[in-house]
């Protein structure tokens, strides 16, 4: 199957600074990628559908100016913490689909904690 | 808008157990079915993809169904063993390869 790399896989920051993580599909073009939240024994919640070259589309209750996410190229989008508080300490994983899969792939995961 | 539920939430078995996981989805129309395991404080380990024409994917001990038209799914662990300890999660795809919603999980002890 198709690699997609997540870094950094571990990030400590200070409350208030802001935090980007990346997603890179490494063997193909990832027309859409998706990004996935994870709070302490809970299932991963979908955040947003990011598209190559257009705007995310973020699901209910997600804050699009805190969060934002950039695909400006078809192995590349980054997610962006502005302003991270420690309740957005939390697991952020990526999903790529595209490239003529009919999967998706995840990354590694981001785990965030916010001090 | 799809819904999946993972029954039980927990369960611990003595080693050498064969054990079922059920995982149940409310909207028919969904497409691959995935099956992961997650270690704790570790990301996804996708463990069987189902797509949307098979009703079954085996690997070594591992074996998941997919009936869509009762909105179940179930991943069969055969001979467990404690290296099978971890939180199980179904995830249910809604188009070929789009966005999937996640199952809480079911958290496995295997006892030595």
């Amino acid at each position: 199957g198709a690699v997609v790399s997540q870094h950094p896989s571990r990030v400590i920051c200070k409350s208030g600074t802001s935090v980007k993580i990346e997603c890179r599909s490494l063997d193909f073009q990832a027309t859409t990628m998706f990004w996935y939240r994870q709070f302490p024994k809970q299932s991963l919640m979908l955040m947003a559908t990011s598209n190559e070259g257009s705007k995310a589309t973020y699901e209910q209750g997600v804050e699009k100016d805190k969060f934002l996410i950039n695909h400006a190229s078809l192995t590349l989008s980054t997610l962006t913490v502005t302003s991270a508080h420690p309740e957005d300490s939390s697991f952020y994983i990526c999903t790529s689909a595209g490239g003529g899969y009919t999967e998706a792939f995840f990354g590694q995961g981001t785990r965030l904690t916010v001090v | 808008k799809q819904e999946v539920t993972q029954i039980p939430a927990a369960l611990s078995v003595p080693e050498g157990e064969n054990l079922v996981l059920n995982c149940s989805f409310t909207d028919s129309a969904i497409y691959n079915l995935q099956w992961f395991r997650q270690d704790p404080g570790k990301g996804l380990t996708s463990l069987l993809l189902i797509q949307s024409s098979q009703r079954e994917q085996t690997s070594g001990r591992l074996n998941a169904s997919l009936d869509k038209s009762s909105g179940r799914s179930t991943l069969y662990i055969a001979a467990s063993q404690p290296g099978d300890s971890a939180t199980y999660l179904c995830a249910g795809f809604h188009t070929n390869a789009g966005k999937s919603t996640f199952g809480d999980g079911t958290t496995l002890t295997v006892k030595p």
